[in-house]
């Protein structure tokens, strides 16, 4: 079982819709990051979120530490949004302080 | 301006033939990590190095090596590789283990 599981893995949407990518892990967490990579490899950190919500233009990632859920949320999705999301969780210093990643959401936004 | 520049952008190798990865950082990071990515996988943790510290991940083969001579630069050592370490290898730094990390392109390798 996947420390970290995200859902959906592949997701289609027409431009102008509101999009959620959804996040679950299982460890204890001092930290998650939402990261995104556009085909060709190159990788981008989007948030890095400990508590709470963050804004960055359209996108909204927020986190609820009880629950160990996180969201990454676009609003007004455009084609160059197209990319795979991945969302990774770097665990406490007393679980073992390691990295651990989701297998990704593949997102293609359609014109 | 690159902050997190891998090169070569592509390299290829011969099956057992040693190779050394490298990256550099303007940004003065305490943190530098390596990641192997295989096509349609998340990117694995392989090493990090929290300033001159060497953090191993558990399950890294010891085939894999990395040296930091100072804060600017990292180099992966790959000493003898398989056909299975094609992959698409990425770093990237960070400030502290729990600050955003900024990626390089990555270096994508190819085992002939």
């Amino acid at each position: 079982k996947n420390e970290v599981e995200q859902s959906p893995q592949n997701l289609t949407a027409q431009e102008g819709e509101f999009i959620t990518i959804n996040c679950s892990y299982s460890v204890g967490i001092s930290a998650l990051h939402w990261l995104q990579q556009h085909p060709g490899g190159g990788i981008v950190s989007l948030f890095m979120l400990s508590s709470g919500k963050k804004k960055h233009g359209r996108l909204i990632a927020t986190i609820n530490i009880q629950e160990k859920h996180s969201s990454l949320h676009i609003t007004a999705s455009h084609p160059r949004d197209s990319a795979v999301y991945i969302c990774a969780v770097r665990s406490r210093r007393d679980t073992g302080n390691q990295f651990y990643f989701g297998t990704g959401t593949s997102l293609t936004v359609i014109p | 301006d690159a902050m997190v520049i891998q090169n070569p952008r592509y390299q290829v190798t011969q099956f057992g033939k040693p190779v050394t990865l490298s990256c550099s950082q303007t940004l003065n990071h305490n943190v530098m990590y390596w990641y192997q990515q295989k096509s349609s996988q998340a990117p694995k943790l392989l090493f990090h190095y929290y300033d001159k510290d060497f953090n191993n991940e558990a399950d890294t083969p010891d085939n894999f090596q990395s040296r930091r001579p100072n804060t600017s630069f990292c180099f992966l050592d790959i000493r003898s590789p398989g056909l299975g370490d094609a992959a698409m290898y990425l770093c990237a730094t960070s400030r502290d283990l729990v600050q955003p990390q900024h990626f390089g392109d990555g270096t994508r390798l190819s085992i002939l």
